[in-house]
């Protein structure tokens, strides 16, 4: 049962354009969410987060967006550049567990 | 401040042997979670403790898999008898008390080939 889903194996992205990477969630209990960005043989390294008491959050070139009604989230990154290339992992804990459900992850390639 | 340190980097070993993870997380963090990532998919998160005490160990294959956290600092992962379905990246990882910033921050992983 795949609770957090990232339907998306992969994008490419011309650099300085804008990445759109997506994640939707079965649990409606999930009231915390986080980004993690990964490059091969390191760990996730965290990216941004929000509470489910917002619909935004932004930091510098990245900005999640969190639609409540329809179980989905969002990171924008503008402009996109090539060190950005990496797997994107979002995750979901709820009830203040911090239990982080991991979805499958997209791998970003910003082409120069 | 240094991170979550873990080790070893890379193991192989070969079905039905028993193998050992270790992790050391920052300096201050009450949480401390165990990570296992197979190719192409998503970290699956084995056990949580807090401090020294498990929080989370339902997805912990348990006639195989143990972990214990001395102290409520450093932290050993162990599979014995090991399965070739065990090939993974191991990844420990912490956080602060769950009431403060609740983001974790991961080690470098294990890689785990089991032949």
């Amino acid at each position: 049962d795949q609770q957090v889903k990232q339907n998306s194996p992969s994008l490419s992205v011309q650099e300085g354009r804008i990445s759109i990477l997506n994640c939707d969630y079965t649990n409606s209990m999930f009231d915390y969410f986080l980004w993690y960005k990964k490059y091969p043989a390191e760990g996730p390294t965290f990216l941004i987060s929000i509470s489910s008491i917002k619909d935004k959050n932004e930091d510098g070139r990245f900005t999640v967006f969190l639609n409540k009604s329809a179980k989905h989230l969002s990171l924008h990154i503008v402009p996109s550049q090539p060190g950005d290339s990496a797997v994107y992992f979002c995750a979901a804990s709820y009830s203040g567990t911090y239990k982080y459900i991991f979805g499958t992850g997209t791998r970003l390639k910003v082409l120069a | 401040e240094a991170g979550v340190a873990q080790s070893p980097r890379y193991k192989i070993i070969e079905k039905r042997q028993s193998v050992a993870f270790w992790c050391n997380p920052i300096s201050g963090h009450a949480t401390l979670y165990w990570y296992q990532q197979i190719l192409g998919q998503g970290p699956k998160l084995l056990i949580q403790f807090q401090n020294n005490g498990v929080v989370d160990d339902s997805q912990l294959p348990k006639d195989r898999f143990s972990a214990e956290r001395l102290k409520g600092v450093d932290s050993t992962l162990k599979i014995q008898p090991a399965k070739l379905e065990d090939s993974a990246v191991y990844l420990c990882a912490s956080s602060w008390v769950r009431d403060r910033a609740p983001e974790a921050f991961f080690g470098q992983g294990t890689r785990l080939t089991v032949v």
